[in-house]
């Protein structure tokens, strides 16, 4: 089984509302990241949690809501969806480290807001 | 400026010829690099990292830091069709939090 999951995998979705993605992992580590990827402008941060009690704003979290239900699943919700909120979604997972603390990857979301 | 700079490519290089890929940062204070291998539509997957000035090898890869420069590079010997992918530079400038800034991706294509 993987070590990160992602559910779903693919959504199509309309205008206005309201998705959730989720993000579950099997590591054991307490750091959980939201990312979404672009063509053109990479992987860019939007939400990220060092533990339970601990969710932080990433570069681009307008429009977005996060939820850390327990140490393994940490989830992601477009408060009312939008065209350009269309993208490949990934939620990574690290432990706390040095410098070389290392993110793993989950397989990705990809959605599509019409 | 971009905090984490790559060449979008395309590069195009033969089969079991040596590619090279180049990011630069600019942070000055950044501690950590990373390059991440991604095939389309697939997650990153980590090829290495490395955080000393100098070398660093795993198998046909090198990592080449070069800090006074601000730049690292990631050297794949013996291209194989199936290294094929976007390669993702990331860099931790942050020690507080161990955050990654990622570079847009270098699209490398092994021609057989």
């Amino acid at each position: 089984d993987a070590d990160v999951t992602q559910t779903p995998r693919n959504r199509i979705t309309k205008t206005g509302k309201r998705i959730m993605l989720e993000c579950s992992q099997t590591k054991g580590h307490d750091r959980m990241y939201w990312y979404r990827q672009d063509p053109g402008l990479g992987l860019r941060l939007i939400y990220y949690s060092f533990d339970v009690k601990d969710i932080n704003k990433g570069e681009i979290s307008d429009g977005y809501s996060v939820s850390r239900q327990a140490q393994a699943k940490f989830s992601l919700s477009l408060e009312s969806a939008i065209p350009n909120q269309t993208a490949l979604y990934f939620c990574a997972t690290s432990e706390l480290g040095g410098a070389t603390e290392t993110q793993y990857f989950g397989p990705g979301t990809r959605l599509l807001v019409l | 400026q971009k905090e984490v700079e790559q060449n979008s490519g395309p590069l195009s290089v033969p089969e079991g010829a040596i590619a090279s890929l180049n990011c630069t940062y600019s942070d000055r204070g950044s501690q950590s690099f990373f390059w991440y291998r991604q095939y389309s539509g697939k997650s990153p997957e980590l090829i290495m990292f490395i955080y000393s000035n100098g070398d660093k090898e795993d198998g046909r890869f090198t990592a080449q830091l070069n800090k006074a420069s601000q730049y690292v590079s990631l050297l794949i010997r013996d291209s194989q069709p199936s290294d094929s992918a976007t390669y993702l530079c990331a860099v931790n400038n942050d020690g507080a939090t161990n955050k990654l800034i990622f570079g847009t991706g270098t699209l490398l294509a092994v021609q057989p």
